[in-house]
């Protein structure tokens, strides 16, 4: 059974913290990706991969960073967690031709 | 940047009805997928339409395709209640296969 996991279903932190979102897949895709989700505004896209080592910024990067040093896992970082990152966070994968996305189950962030 | 957008925002319909959901996109596309999410949950993918295909089926769902509308439609018949959730439609920009996502539909089915 394919899996997209991620860290976490529920994280608090601190305003000024540094945090990691961990994502992880097991399906050998090359492509992964992080979106945050806020009511009314859908999913927006923060940064993707490639491949490994590879990262290239979405529609909404200000904020955040990312790490990918192996093919299975993809990092979002958020360098100082600020009250308007309160979020869900979403990662998902595809192969490298585009066909369905698989989607962990959401990391729900609250920056307080 | 928001490439497909669906319409209703919000849906609230009986058991046994059908459900019709719309997608508008802006450019042209490889192809178009429709995902369901639980509240709180991740995305599920459910069907995938190319952009050489006009309709597809699966199960209790229809989707339809017209390119030249820049539009696609998802209908699930005899709907239940277990199919409460909320719609996404998502395109990839010819060429770059980044998944791109509307704001969704929300179903309300009741029983």
């Amino acid at each position: 059974d394919v899996k997209v996991t991620q860290s976490s279903r529920y994280l608090v932190k601190r305003t000024g913290e540094k945090v990691f979102l961990e994502c992880v897949q097991d399906m050998d895709h090359e492509n992964m990706f992080w979106y945050r989700q806020d009511p009314g505004l859908g999913l927006r896209l923060i940064y993707f991969s490639y491949d490994v080592k590879m990262k290239e910024k979405g529609d909404i990067p200000e904020g955040y960073s990312v790490s990918r040093e192996k093919k299975e896992r993809f990092s979002l970082i958020l360098e100082s967690a600020s009250t308007n990152q309160t979020s869900m966070y979403l990662c998902a994968s595809t192969p490298r031709v585009n066909t369905e996305a698989f989607f962990g189950q959401g990391t729900r962030l609250t920056v307080v | 940047s928001q490439q497909g957008e669906e319409d209703p925002q919000a849906l609230s319909i009986q058991e046994g009805e059908n459900a019709t959901m719309n997608c508008s996109y802006k450019t042209s596309i490889n192809n178009l997928q429709w995902y369901r999410q639980n509240s709180g949950r991740g995305l599920v993918h459910l069907i995938l339409i190319r952009s050489n295909e006009r309709e597809k089926h699966s199960g209790r769902l229809r989707v339809t395709l017209d390119t030249s509308k820049k539009s696609s439609s998802l209908l699930i018949t005899a709907s239940r209640a277990a199919d409460t959730a909320s719609y996404f439609c998502a395109t990839d920009i010819r060429g770059s296969y980044i998944p791109t996502f509307g704001r969704g539909t929300s179903l309300i089915v009741h029983p």
